[in-house]
């Protein structure tokens, strides 16, 4: 079945360790999205990428980066991960404005 | 400004009584609707979706929506829960200019009772 898919499932880090987080899609998407929830709050948006183009949102704080070496894959880097970088991390594709499909997650915690 | 509001944070029924949660949202331009449900330690999964047309629109599991452009309401419906439907459920407008993305609502959690 097409899917999204992210590893791993669970990350344990140290403060201040750098973390990757990844994403695949097998369904041709030419949009990813990385999502950071918390505990009983909605998704909040760090970035997207439109094919190629990089779109970070205006309070994504610096010490997130992303990389999209080709369709399928998407990276999260998180350089200096904090207590307060624990979440859930999502990661969303699509074709353009249409749904998006969700991957299962990727729970941090930092340690 | 773009917005969405769920009222309801927590919502508590029966199993077996019917369902509606309320969703409404503020947007300049004809909207994208999406309704997801997230079990505890998962993915979002979507319910159905609005881009145009019949405004009562249908979505898996037996959940239905319907968008009223008078009241900028897409509330969505069941008419009898069962108890695998406890869930966090987001409410989410598509924007259509521009870049693509969600502005989600805050989410309401349901919870079902035997």
């Amino acid at each position: 079945d097409a899917m999204v898919i992210q590893n791993p499932r669970y990350q344990v880090t140290q403060f201040g360790k750098p973390v990757t987080l990844s994403c695949s899609q097998t369904l041709n998407h030419n949009v990813m999205y990385w999502y950071q929830q918390k505990s009983s709050q909605a998704p909040k948006l760090l970035f997207h990428y439109y094919d190629k183009d990089f779109n970070n949102e205006a309070d994504t704080p610096d010490n997130f980066q992303s990389r999209r070496p080709n369709t399928s894959f998407c990276f999260l880097d998180i350089r200096s991960p904090g207590l307060g970088d624990a979440a859930m991390y999502l990661c969303a594709t699509s074709i353009n404005a249409d749904e998006q499909f969700f991957g299962p997650g990727t729970r941090l915690t930092v340690l | 400004a773009q917005s969405v509001t769920q009222p309801d944070i927590h919502i508590t029924v029966s199993e077996g009584a019917s369902l509606e949660l309320r969703c409404n949202y503020s947007y300049g331009a004809t909207p994208y609707l999406f309704w997801y449900v997230q079990s505890p330690g998962q993915g979002l999964q979507l319910l159905l979706k609005y881009f145009s047309g019949d405004t009562l629109v249908q979505g898996i599991k037996g959940f239905e929506a319907e968008f009223k452009r008078s009241q900028s309401s897409f509330n969505l419906r069941k008419p009898s829960v069962h108890w695998s439907d406890a869930a966090e459920y987001f409410c989410a407008v598509g924007t259509t200019s521009g870049t693509y993305k969600y502005i989600f609502g805050t989410g309401t959690r349901l919870k079902v009772l035997a």
